[in-house]
This record gives structure tokens, C-alpha cells and sequence, in this order.
């Protein structure tokens, strides 16, 4: 079964400073994992996703994300925090099957201090 | 750029009573799904739908929830008999199958906020 874990449920950084929002999964296949981030009263927007290609994953507003088979994890980064970019950002996998379910982080809050 | 539409933003609803939740896929979208996130924690899947029928569905997903997509462009999800439980954040999602040429994204719209008193 596949599952994902994100390991902070809040980071907090300073405007400039660099992002790590880290994210662990469990899949029984190769899997395919995206970062959605959900502003506040907003909808959820994909930041990014990784679906066997190459595994450093380039999103939107500067977000990037590394996925490493070998340490089964999928964290995203961006070298410069902005005040937008608080929010909260869910790591999710897909399911299963070609148009499977997602399964859905707890979610990871982040703050950034000006 | 096209984006997933949810109606109503918010609901109160007494306990009890049925609700419909409104949603318009993306036009060329051919898959549907409906989530929900209780306050404090995860979104959860309820249930995918596609070719007018639904092709996957979680254990929430019981006889007191259904889909339609009654008229081509609205897809919409019917809670016969609300409880108490079921105040959440409801959000649908669609994507493009795989095998035609599309990609497994889900794009989400910005939810209904569903409270059952």
C-alpha cells in the first residue's frame, strides 16, 4: 500500500532564508509523487510532480524537488523564502493504477518571518 | 487557464437534512474525483468517476453519498442525510487519462466548506 509522510507539521523561516519541507513515502510500485500547496481559503495547487523522469522536479514560484529511490524520499526546496509563500504544502502520492487515488501527507504548514 | 469551479463556497446545513455539492470539471477533463479534509486532517479520497460511473471509491464513500454528472459539465456529490460528521472541506478534482495522451495530474478546485449542525 502507499503512503507518505511528511515529517514537519510546521517550518518556519525567514523572508531569504532557504525552504526544506521534507517528505518520506512507501510504495509498493514506482511511484508518482507531487507537491500541492493550499493558501489560505484557496484550493490546492500543484506546485510540482515526479513521474519517472528526471528525478530533480522543477515547480512553480521557484520550488524544486529531488526524488531519491534509495532514501525513499521526495523533499522540496527553494533557495529563497517569500513572504507568499506561506502556506500549507501537502506531499502526496498516487494510489495506484493509471488514474489511481491520491493519498495525502498531513500536510506541512510553513511561516515566514520578515 | 482553465480551472476546476466549486459551488457553493460555503454550506450550513441542520443534521439530517441532504446536500448537494456542486463542481464543473475542467471542459476536456474526462476523470472526476471527489476529497474531503476534516478540519486538522488529511484530505481523504471518497471517489473517482468516470464514463458516468464510478471507478473507484474509499470506505467513506457509503450508501448515504453519491455522484452524478447530470447534465456533460456539472459533477456534483449528494449527502442523503447529513451527521455531524460530515462537516469537512469538500473539494473535487479532474484529470486526463493516461491513454489518451494525457497525464495523471489532478487539478483541484478551492473547495466547499460543508458544516452540519
Amino acid at each position: 500500500a502507499q503512503s507518505v509522510t511528511q515529517l514537519d507539521s510546521h517550518v518556519s523561516v525567514s523572508e531569504g532564508t532557504p525552504v526544506l519541507l521534507r517528505c518520506n513515502y512507501s510504495s509498493s510500485y514506482s511511484p508518482s509523487l507531487f507537491w500541492y500547496v493550499q493558501h489560505p481559503n484557496k484550493g490546492l495547487q500543484l506546485l510540482l510532480k515526479y513521474t519517472s523522469a528526471a528525478t530533480l522536479v522543477k515547480g512553480i514560484n521557484g520550488f524544486e524537488a529531488e526524488f531519491k529511490k534509495s532514501e525513499t524520499s521526495f523533499h522540496l526546496t527553494k533557495p529563497s523564502a517569500h513572504m507568499s509563500d506561506a502556506a500549507e504544502y501537502f506531499c502526496v502520492v498516487s494510489g495506484g493504477g493509471s488514474q489511481g487515488n491520491l493519498i495525502f501527507g498531513k500536510g506541512t504548514k510553513l511561516s515566514v518571518k520578515p | 487557464e482553465p480551472e476546476v469551479t466549486q459551488t457553493p463556497s460555503h454550506q450550513v446545513t441542520q443534521m439530517g437534512q441532504e446536500v448537494i455539492l456542486r463542481c464543473v470539471p475542467i471542459s476536456n477533463h474526462l476523470y472526476f474525483y471527489w476529497y474531503r479534509q476534516i478540519l486538522g486532517q488529511k484530505v481523504e479520497f471518497l471517489v473517482s468517476f468516470y464514463n458516468n460511473e464510478i471507478s473507484e471509491k474509499s470506505e467513506i464513500f457509503d450508501d448515504q453519498f453519491s455522484v452524478e454528472r447530470p447534465d456533460g459539465s456539472n459533477f456534483t456529490l449528494k449527502i442523503r442525510s447529513t451527521k455531524l460528521e460530515d462537516s469537512a472541506m469538500y473539494f473535487c478534482a479532474s484529470s486526463v487519462p493516461q491513454g489518451l495522451g494525457g497525464e495523471e495530474t489532478q487539478y483541484f478546485g478551492p473547495g466547499t466548506r460543508l458544516l452540519v449542525l
